[in-house]
């Protein structure tokens, strides 16, 4: 696609449950990142695929999160039994990869946990 | 973990009027780039400085970079009230992988 899909864009839960936010990157694109924005707070790294290297996990919060990709395209980001402060927009983001490369931005899945 | 840090963290000014940013960052690097970001979705790139530069120039937007004193700043002149929305600076830490500052929320008064 033209650009970084991602989807649900809106996601309402409840607490405990499971849920999965998907991410479709631009076609080519190497290099694949997921942040965490809560409301008016910065951007937290959460986790970032390069090429087949093994994904750079040192961002995410617990072990209740998890993300894969596949195929070196797809990425999925999965909160397990999901609590109150798991409410956030996460962002999606991908790049050439390299150093200096401007990563592009889908506009984010907003989950709250209810 | 974040490794900028934004200052101010929210600026208010009138139209016309320049709006100054500045970053600070921990560690070496090889580029820092600029981003804006509004209503809380996706962010967009604005400019990239490598770290052998001092000074670059995009439009209304002007960018330093002071690696002795590990800061940036992004000047945007002649501001906008469409020029209204939070900014951040990201860099690469020793690898490619982006980690973004606090960020600036900026609000021009027309």
């Amino acid at each position: 696609g033209a650009g970084v899909s991602q989807s649900p864009s809106n996601k309402v839960t409840e607490k405990g449950k499971d849920v999965e936010l998907r991410c479709d990157p631009i076609s080519g694109h190497t290099a694949l990142y997921w942040y965490r924005q809560s409301l008016g707070q910065g951007l937290e790294f959460l986790i970032y695929f390069q090429g087949n290297s093994a994904p750079d996990k040192s961002g995410l919060p617990s072990d209740r999160f998890s993300a894969e990709r596949t195929g070196g395209s797809v990425s999925t980001l999965t909160i397990q039994r999901t609590q109150q402060e798991d409410s956030a927009v996460y962002l999606c983001a991908s790049s050439l990869g390299g150093y200096g490369n401007t990563i592009y931005f889908g506009e984010g899945s907003w989950l709250t946990v209810v | 973990s974040q490794q900028g840090e934004e200052d101010p963290q929210a600026l208010s000014i009138q139209e016309g009027e320049n709006a100054t940013m500045n970053c600070s960052y921990k560690t070496s690097i090889n580029n820092l780039q600029w981003y804006r970001q509004n209503s809380g979705r996706g962010l967009v790139h604005l400019i990239l400085i490598r770290s052998n530069e001092r000074e670059k120039h995009s439009g209304r937007l002007r960018v330093t970079l002071d690696t002795s004193k590990k800061s940036s700043s992004l000047l945007i002149t002649a501001s906008r009230a469409a020029d209204t929305a939070s900014y951040f600076c990201a860099t690469a830490p020793g690898t490619d992988k982006l980690i973004f500052g606090t960020g600036t929320r900026l609000q021009v008064f027309p």
